[in-house]
């Protein structure tokens, strides 16, 4: 069966310091990986999504950048925080044009 | 653009039936999805509907009308642990996948 993972599961960070969360997928290939961030009281928000090694799509301008040095690796990574990028980061993966599997999420607030 | 509305909030009793109403515009559709979210979790699939047309699945149906881009998601018998946000999000095809557009979710409420 196929698995998700992203860690860590909480973080708190100050402003100005750089950010990595790493998802990476299990029992699937070639998976479709997505960023979402969700902030408080606020729907998902598309951040990044990967149809493979290497492609990446950016949906949405920001000091936030992600990278897939790996089929079933997805990282999510920042130079310098802002305080409005606090929120709750969720993985997804889903396969073609199917539902999207989400991980446990990752809750990040910035000081 | 896309918008995608629900109501932010709903309260219904235990045993009672619920309708959670999703509208959207968007400027491609290839199907909708409803999830549900307890508070500090990830979201979980309830269901996808992408023709015209009720979907029933146990205790929860999706109901789609394309030509007025309006879903709604019913839960009957309702229990306690069915308290939860319900996302709706449309997905918008985008290069051999889906980019899902999700609204600002509803909280439901079960009392007893």
């Amino acid at each position: 069966s196929q698995t998700i993972h992203q860690w860590p599961a909480t973080l708190v960070q100050p402003v100005g310091s750089p950010l990595s969360l790493e998802c990476t997928v299990e029992g699937t290939s070639n998976p479709n990986l997505y960023w979402y961030r969700q902030a408080a009281g606020r729907g998902l928000q598309l951040l990044f999504y990967s149809v493979g090694i290497g492609q990446i799509s950016s949906e949405v301008p920001q000091n936030l950048s992600a990278s897939r040095p790996q089929d079933r690796q997805f990282i999510l990574s920042s130079k310098k925080l802002l305080l409005s990028d606090s929120g709750f980061y969720l993985c997804a993966w889903s396969r073609g044009l199917g539902e999207l599997f989400f991980g446990e999420g990752s809750r990040l607030t910035v000081l | 653009g896309q918008n995608i509305d629900q109501p932010t909030e709903m309260t219904a009793t235990e045993g009672a039936i619920v309708q959670i109403n999703c509208t959207y515009q968007t400027s491609g559709f290839n199907g909708l999805f409803w999830y549900q979210q307890h508070a500090g979790e990830a979201p979980t699939f309830l269901s996808y509907n992408v023709l015209d047309g009720l979907e029933e699945k146990g205790r929860f149906s999706s109901f789609l009308s394309r030509s007025k881009g309006y879903s709604y998601l019913l839960l009957k018998e309702l229990q306690m642990k069915d308290s939860a946000s319900y996302l709706c999000a449309v997905a918008d095809y985008g290069g051999a996948t889906n980019k899902l557009i999700f609204g600002t979710g509803t909280l439901l409420a079960v009392q007893p």
